[in-house]
């Protein structure tokens, strides 16, 4: 079945590291992003990329970075410049037209050790 | 920037009744679209329903519909013949700037629907 992968689950990072988040889809789509969810608030968008080897930043964007080398994999680091990265972090994709729904992964809850 | 509002943080109702979830929203677009997603204690967004800004006609899925009123700036969410499965988060979400898809969500509301 076509879907968006996200791992791992749960991830723990220690102070000044950086960790990866990984996230794969096999729908065929061309556009990916990432999204911060924190509780009370909605999803803000961390970065998104619409075609291979470019992305660009969303509403909060510093302490994070991605690539996008293929269409299949969109990885999200958290830097250790994020100050407060404890969050839950999902990734979506879409065919890349306004009106096309972003479908999501399961996410990662993040937090720190 | 566009910003989508949803004004009740929580909600709850009995079993097999209709509930209405409000959403407002702003933007200096004339054409967007708007979605309602669901966010079940799984954590998995789910969409519920979709509406084009351009189309007059509410749209409608089983027991979901939106009340849209383009004017207003209003976009509601109703739930008809509610079921325990529908406990959730749901998120009022909007996108406007046609090539970016970059999609604005709104604080989310809990409704819990009791047995």
């Amino acid at each position: 079945d076509g879907g968006i992968t996200q791992s791992p689950k749960y991830l723990f990072r220690k102070e000044g590291q950086n960790v990866t988040l990984s996230c794969e889809q096999n729908l065929n789509h061309d556009a990916m992003y990432w999204y911060r969810q924190d509780p009370g608030q909605g999803l803000r968008l961390i970065y998104y990329s619409q075609i291979v080897n470019d992305f660009q930043k969303g509403d909060i964007a510093e302490g994070y970075s991605v690539s996008r080398e293929k269409k299949e994999s969109f990885p999200l680091t958290v830097t250790s410049a994020q100050k407060n990265p404890t969050a839950f972090y999902l990734c979506a994709s879409s065919y890349g037209q306004s009106f096309q729904p972003q479908h999501f992964g399961d996410g990662t809850r993040l937090s720190i050790l | 920037a566009q910003t989508v509002t949803q004004s009740q943080p929580e909600m709850s109702v009995q079993e097999a009744e209709t509930v209405t979830l409000s959403c407002t929203y702003d933007t200096s677009e004339n054409n967007y679209y708007l979605f309602w997603y669901k966010q079940p204690p799984s954590r998995q967004m789910i969409l519920v329903i979709r509406q084009e800004a351009y189309k007059q006609q509410n749209a409608t899925e089983n027991r979901f519909s939106v009340n849209f009123q383009k004017a207003a700036k209003s976009f509601s969410l109703k739930i008809s013949d509610s079921q325990l499965g529908d406990t959730a988060m749901y998120f009022c979400a909007s996108v406007e700037n046609f090539g970016n898809e970059k999609l604005t969500f709104g604080t989310g509301t809990r409704l819990t629907i009791i047995p």
